[in-house]
């Protein structure tokens, strides 16, 4: 099985900042790479997929990055709405999974 | 467009089978895509279950697959999930998705959306 990791666990940041969080997944898996947000008591959302992909509606401030094992979402100009949790998920080989999701707080 | 929704008890017995089903509305399930069950654990991550085709094919998270069971009813456009031999380890939030596939040649890239809303299901007795 494939295991994701994310960094950091949680972050704190203020409006306007530019944030990172990184995602590695144990062995290469291409371009199955999915970014979600999951904000309290709702379901969760792909933001980005394959890689860099923006689904539709999502704001060209969040932007993702990365090959083969190493991946990156980066928030630029963090606005309040923006607090939430994200998770990466990788989607080359099942069982698919999820990193353990990092907690952004604005 | 597409949206799903998950219904059934929310409260079952140590031991017993958790049933849920996941309604799709706005589009077909034998469509081109893979249909997911996700979990999560109250204050935890995301758990990939398991996925169907419309075909019938499957496919399980090896650390639930001895009690796992995902079926599709093409006939009601909605597919189930069964887990058996229930500990309160598997109280959660059942979410069912689409896996969105796309591919060029051999090569496929999928994503889960939409998520149906969730379900929680609490096992105690």
């Amino acid at each position: 099985d494939i295991q994701m990791t994310q960094s950091p666990s949680s972050l704190s940041a203020f409006v306007g900042d530019r944030v990172t969080i990184s995602c590695r997944a144990s062995q290469s898996i291409s371009s199955n790479l999915n970014w979600y947000h999951q904000k309290p008591g709702k379901a969760p959302k792909v933001l980005i997929y394959a890689i860099s992909n923006l689904q539709s509606e999502v704001p060209s401030r969040f932007r993702g990055s990365g090959s083969g094992t190493d991946f990156t979402l980066t928030i630029s100009s963090l606005q309040p709405e923006d607090s939430a949790t994200y998770y990466c998920q990788q989607s080359y080989s099942t069982p698919y999974s999820f990193g353990q999701g990092t907690k952004l707080e604005i | 467009q597409v949206q799903l929704q998950e219904s059934g008890p929310g409260l079952v017995k140590p031991s017993g089978t958790l049933s849920l089903t996941c309604g799709v509305s706005g589009g077909s399930i034998s469509s081109t895509n893979w249909w997911t069950w996700v979990r999560q654990p109250p204050g935890k991550g995301l758990q990939w279950i398991g996925e169907i085709y419309h075909s019938g094919s499957t496919n399980y998270n090896p650390s639930l697959k001895s009690r796992v069971t995902i079926s599709v009813d093409k006939s009601k456009n909605q597919f189930s999930l069964k887990l058996n031999s229930l500990t309160a380890a598997d109280t959660a939030v059942y979410y069912c998705a689409r896996d969105y596939k796309y591919c060029n040649g051999n090569k496929c890239i999928g994503w889960l959306d939409p998520w149906g809303q969730g379900t929680v299901v609490i096992v105690s007795s």
